[in-house]
């Protein structure tokens, strides 16, 4: 079965970087296209961005994170990483990979992960 | 960016009564609409795609329709496990939006 397992969250002060990892299996990790989406406490859910299914440079991001996030992946090691830098306290939430529906770009998402929380302060 | 509405915020019913959520996005999305599924410190999990296509493993309870602009997640007669709060999601185009969300409480 599809099985997401995030890694990598913790406590950091503002400004400080992070990197998450997303460690995959059950699917063709290789075939599909992989996003972040992201909840604030008590909040909704906010989609942080999206990686081609060969990590390729058509990469796309939310605003709120252009510029400070780097999404990667490795389809040797089925994992997928996001690199955060210049974090802010609003950046503070549980972070979801998840897994495109389908084999296009923009999809729905068919499986999450159990979410890493990340919070950011002095 | 596409804003999506959903409505009500909150909706209190009874274990097997009818519940229908609105979506209703700012600009026409087609058939694009996904709905999701959350219950406390858990996931998401994919109910509808692509406005009214049941994901794998939900129950025939719950169905989706609409396009364009306005679409309904309906749950035909609420089980316990039902619960939770929803969301809607397009994937007309980026960036990828949610819905605020409807949480649906015991009356």
């Amino acid at each position: 079965q599809v099985q997401l397992v995030e890694s990598g969250g913790g406590v950091v002060q503002p400004g400080g970087s992070l990197r998450l990892s997303c460690a995959a299996s059950g699917f063709t990790f290789s075939s599909y296209g992989m996003h972040w989406v992201r909840q604030a406490p008590g909040k909704g859910l906010e989609w942080v961005t999206f990686i081609r299914y060969d990590g390729s440079d058509n990469k796309y991001y939310a605003d709120s994170v252009k510029g400070r996030f780097t999404i990667s992946r490795d389809n040797s090691k089925n994992t997928l990483y996001l690199q955060m830098n210049s974090l802010r306290a609003e950046d503070t939430a549980v972070y979801y990979c998840a897994k495109g529906a389908r084999l296009g770009e923009l999809s729905s998402f068919d499986y999450w992960g159990q979410g890493t929380l990340v919070t950011v302060s002095s | 960016e596409i804003v999506l509405t959903q409505s009500p915020a909150t909706l209190s019913l009874s274990p097997g009564e009818r519940a229908t959520l609105s979506c209703r996005a700012s600009q026409s999305i087609s058939i694009y609409l996904a709905w999701y599924q959350q219950k406390p410190g858990q996931a998401p999990r994919l109910l509808i795609h692509d406005a009214s296509k049941r994901a794998t493993g939900i129950p025939a309870r719950f169905s989706g329709s609409g396009s364009g602009t306005d679409f309904t997640l309906t749950i035909s007669s609420l089980e316990p496990e039902d619960f939770a709060v929803y969301y809607c999601q397009q994937r007309s185009n980026w960036p990828l939006t949610f819905g605020g969300g409807t949480k649906v409480e015991i009356k």
